[in-house]
């Protein structure tokens, strides 16, 4: 079933630990975005890519960094990951953000 | 900034009647508006979408559009226990840039 990989699905992470959120599409979509999503914050852009090459930053970046190498791979990358990068992440795609299945990070 | 806005709920509706989730965004250059089912745990899916002005139904499903005045609707006939969830209301602006807005969601409860 064509569709958004999300690797891992979950997580624990040490804080200050390096970490890559992996995301891979089989639609051949251009745009492609990561959401982080919190108890009573709701769903958050993070990164976007509109097509291969190209990325930019949404409304929480920092702390994060993206690269589109190709159009099929996303991946999102913790630097050195803090305890309020806690959260569960999406990868999706544009127009109607068809969603991976989430990978949920807990550092601590 | 772009906002959606939601009623966070919990919003509890007998089985059987219609569920009316209501929802309101500031960017008026939105072009496209969604409505997406997330149960715990799960990615959100999505149930709706409507560009227009007006009524879109789908199944039990209703959108509802005014962009006068900033607001979408989404109307749930018949609710099942299983229609119980979190409803995300997402603006999309178009021009390729900035992905969706989404409103932080509106819990939904389907009494048996």
């Amino acid at each position: 079933i064509a569709g958004i990989t999300q690797a891992p699905t979950s997580q624990i992470l040490a804080a200050g630990r390096r970490m890559t959120l992996r995301c891979t599409q089989d639609m051949r979509h251009n745009a492609m975005y990561w959401y982080r999503q919190d108890l009573g914050l709701g769903l958050r852009l993070i990164h976007y890519s509109n097509t291969a090459g190209t990325t930019g930053k949404g409304e929480v970046p920092d702390g994060y960094s993206v690269s589109r190498a190709n159009t099929d791979d996303f991946p999102l990358t913790l630097a050195s990951a803090v305890p309020s990068q806690t959260s569960v992440y999406f990868c999706a795609r544009r127009g109607r953000a068809f969603f991976g299945q989430g990978t949920r990070l807990t550092v601590v | 900034q772009k906002e959606v806005e939601q009623n966070s709920g919990p919003l509890s509706v007998p089985e059987g009647a219609i569920a009316s989730l209501n929802c309101t965004y500031s960017d008026r250059g939105s072009q496209s508006f969604f409505w997406y089912r997330q149960y715990s745990g799960k990615s959100p899916e999505l149930i709706m979408f409507i560009y227009s002005n007006g009524d879109k139904e789908d199944g039990r499903f209703t959108a509802q559009l005014n962009k006068a005045s900033q607001y979408v609707s989404l109307l749930i006939r018949d609710s099942q226990p299983s229609d119980s969830a979190t409803y995300l209301c997402a603006a999309d602006s178009g021009g390729g840039a900035d992905g969706l807005t989404f409103g932080k969601g509106t819990h939904l409860i389907i009494q048996p």
